[in-house]
């Protein structure tokens, strides 16, 4: 059974901080990690992916950052913002589909 | 240009009623994609199609749930004879060929609640 284990189930950091969401997974045989950012009432929304072949990704502040040997990968958003506020969501999968940590909430207060 | 589309986006049915759920995928994007999302949770595969094959419905719960896309477009998601276990939140995705292949986008979603 693949799975993807996301922590912590909720974080709140003021205006500025550096979140950091993980996520470790178990089959080794997907090669695509990506995370989706999903607000009240929306559908999730594809933020940033990586694949194993390289150990950092930057888009804009949000950073992930791969650890192919621990089997691990997070998530950093840089001067994170109240409008980063949501539920992240980390997954695992290829073409065929994707499988999703349970999600992790995020407040960012002003 | 438009995303991917889901309708309706609110289902409200009675227990042992069928219910079809439609998804409107992004136009030109071959591969689509049903997952359930209970709140609280990430989504949850059920069944996927390249074009109209459906490649894999491993992860539909029982044979109540199906799904079809005749012409490799519009898919339905019907479940037979509802149930109260039923009821979440359906979300469709879809995907584009070359490049970027993995990439999924997903829909607004239905909440379906079965009473």
């Amino acid at each position: 059974q693949q799975q993807v284990k996301q922590s912590p189930q909720s974080l709140i950091v003021q205006k500025g901080g550096i979140p950091i969401i993980n996520c470790a997974y178990e089959n080794t045989a997907f090669d695509y990690f990506p995370w989706y950012q999903q607000f009240p009432g929306k559908g999730p929304a594809l933020l940033i992916a990586i694949r194993p072949d390289v150990s950092e990704k930057k888009e804009g502040r949000f950073t992930i950052s791969f650890n192919k040997s621990a089997k691990q990968f997070s998530l950093h958003i840089m001067d994170s913002q109240p409008g980063d506020s949501a539920t992240y969501f980390c997954g695992q999968g290829g073409s065929e589909k994707l499988v999703f940590g349970k999600g992790t909430k995020l407040t960012v207060n002003p | 240009g438009a995303g991917v589309s889901q309708s309706p986006r609110y289902k409200v049915t009675k227990r042992g009623q069928d219910v079809a759920l439609r998804c409107d995928p992004i136009s030109g994007h071959v591969s689509l994609y049903w997952y359930r999302q209970a709140l609280g949770q990430g989504p949850e595969f059920l069944t996927y199609f390249n074009y109209e094959a459906q490649q894999d419905k491993s992860g539909l719960p029982n044979d109540r749930f199906s799904a079809e896309r005749p012409e490799g477009s519009i898919s339905t998601l019907t479940i037979q004879r509802t149930e109260q276990r039923d009821s979440a939140m359906y979300r469709c995705a879809s995907s584009g060929r070359t490049g970027a292949a993995y990439e999924q986008y997903f829909g607004p979603g239905t909440r379906l609640t079965v009473t």
